[in-house]
C-alpha cells in the first residue's frame, strides 16, 4: 500500500517556467489538498478536493490550478513561476474529511530563481 | 486563514523529561489535530480529538481538546531521543484543516 505519493521530490525552475506537481493516492480517499509549507508558518491549505470533478479553493490559491478528473489523482499546476512560489509542497487525502485524518505525502521541494 | 498560535516555537529536552506545547485560536473548530514532522517527510497523524473536553492518550503522548474548543494542549512524557521533530497542532472546521506554525523540539547537548 503507498498511500500518498508524490513526484518529483525535488524541483529546480526558472521564473515564468510551469510545472506540474504529481500526486496520487491509492487509499480511495474522496478527499486531497495541497498545503505548502514555509519556515515559521506552518502549512498553509492552497486547494482542495472534495470528490473527483470537484475542486475549491483554499488559504493561499494565487498561481496555482488544480484538477481531479479520477479518485486516484489531484495535480497542481504552476502555470507561471515566481520566486514566491519557494517552498515545499505537501499532498495529503483523506477518506472523507469530516471524521477521518488527513495523511501526506512526502513532499516535493520547489525551489524558483 | 483561521490564525491558530503554537507555543512554545521551539524547545530542547533531555531524555526522560516530560514536554508539553499547547495551541489556541480565536477560532472555534469541530476537531483538534496533533502531528509530528521528522526531516524530509510528511507530516503524520499522533492524535486526534472529536470532543470538547475530551482528553485521549497515545502510548507517551496525551492530548486535551479544550472546552471552549479554541485550545488543545499535547504532552510527551518520558521523552526519548526519537522524539525530536517539528509538532504541528491543526484545527478542522468545513473542508479546511488550519495549522500551527510548530513546535521544534530538539535534544539539548
Amino acid at each position: 500500500n503507498a498511500g500518498v505519493t508524490q513526484t518529483p521530490k525535488f524541483q529546480v525552475l526558472k521564473t515564468g517556467q510551469s510545472m506540474t506537481l504529481q500526486c496520487a493516492q491509492d487509499m480511495n480517499h474522496e478527499y486531497m489538498s495541497w498545503y505548502r509549507q514555509d519556515p515559521g508558518m506552518g502549512l498553509r491549505l492552497i486547494h482542495y478536493s472534495v470528490g473527483a470533478g470537484i475542486t475549491d479553493q483554499g488559504e493561499v490559491p494565487n498561481g496555482y490550478n488544480v484538477s481531479r478528473s479520477t479518485t486516484e489523482d489531484f495535480p497542481l499546476r504552476l502555470l507561471s513561476a515566481a520566486p514566491s512560489q519557494t517552498s515545499v509542497y505537501f499532498c495529503a487525502s483523506a477518506r472523507n474529511f469530516i471524521d477521518s485524518p488527513l495523511h501526506f505525502g512526502n513532499g516535493t521541494r520547489l525551489t524558483v530563481t | 486563514g483561521q490564525q491558530l498560535n503554537q507555543s512554545p516555537q521551539s524547545m530542547f529536552i533531555q531524555e526522560g523529561e516530560d514536554v508539553s506545547m499547547n495551541c489556541t485560536s480565536s477560532s472555534i473548530f469541530n476537531t483538534w489535530l496533533w502531528y509530528k514532522q521528522d526531516p524530509g517527510e510528511g507530516p503524520v497523524l499522533l492524535i486526534a480529538l472529536y470532543k470538547a473536553g475530551e482528553l485521549t492518550s497515545n502510548g507517551r503522548l496525551t492530548a486535551q481538546f479544550g472546552i471552549t474548543r479554541k485550545d488543545s494542549f499535547l504532552n510527551i512524557s518520558a521523552s526519548i531521543p526519537s522524539d525530536v521533530g517539528i509538532y504541528f497542532c491543526a484545527g478542522h472546521n468545513d473542508y479546511k484543516l488550519s495549522f500551527g506554525a510548530g513546535t521544534t523540539v530538539t535534544v539539548r547537548a
